[in-house]
């Protein structure tokens, strides 16, 4: 069974520091790693995804993401965060499935 | 549309009432998703269809619950005789097929059981 597991709650940060949100992960196969982030009274929307390839993978709105597949881990990172980054977090895992599986989420709270 | 449509986006229902949540897909998404998102948690899997077969409704809580996608498009989550506990977001997501493929929610269906 696939799982992911992000073990912060959540990540308080000043305004112009870097964020790093944890991720980790368990698969049977090939894992397909995403992040999403869900503002409040609002959906999921989609911030990046590890397929295959180069470890490091770039995203929206600055977010980057490293996986690192002896650690089983697809930390989320941004390197100078906003207030406007303040939000709910998720990473998910697909396997050879076809559906995600989420994380409980990490809520960010960047202060000015 | 652009996005993955989902009516209403509020209901409240009063315990006891059959309520229906409308989903419309990205053109093109051959597999539509519904998940069931509790206050302060992450979303869990509800069922699964690739056009209109439904291939996956392992997450599905009760035989109150139903989807369906009869023309694989638009699909439809029912729920029958509401309970307190069926108080939550209804995400409806879709993608292209295959394993790699971005999943793109909607906003979601927040229901409101009192």
């Amino acid at each position: 069974a696939q799982s992911v597991a992000q073990p912060e709650d959540q990540v308080n940060v000043a305004e112009g520091n870097p964020l790093t949100v944890k991720c980790t992960y368990s698969v049977s196969g090939n894992p397909y790693l995403f992040w999403y982030v869900q503002y409040p009274n609002r959906g999921l929307q989609f911030l990046l995804k590890y397929i295959t390839g180069d470890n490091l993978v770039k995203g929206s709105y600055g977010f980057e993401a490293e996986f690192n597949k002896s650690q089983t881990s697809f930390h989320l990172k941004k390197p100078s965060a906003l207030v406007s980054d303040s939000a709910l977090y998720f990473c998910a895992v697909r396997d050879i499935d076809y559906k995600l599986s989420f994380g409980a989420g990490t809520t960010v709270t960047v202060r000015a | 549309g652009a996005g993955v449509s989902q009516s209403p986006r509020y209901k409240v229902a009063k315990r006891g009432q059959d309520v229906a949540l409308r989903c419309d897909p990205i053109s093109g998404h051959v597999s539509l998703f519904w998940y069931q998102q509790a206050l302060g948690q992450g979303p869990e899997f509800l069922t699964y269809f690739q056009n209109e077969a439904q291939l996956d409704k392992s997450g599905l809580p009760s035989d109150r619950f139903f989807a369906e996608r009869p023309e694989g498009s638009v699909s439809t989550l029912k729920i029958q005789r509401t309970q307190q506990e069926d108080s939550a977001v209804y995400l409806c997501a879709s993608s292209f097929r295959g394993t790699g493929n971005t999943i793109y929610f909607g906003e979601g269906s927040w229901l409101t059981v009192v």
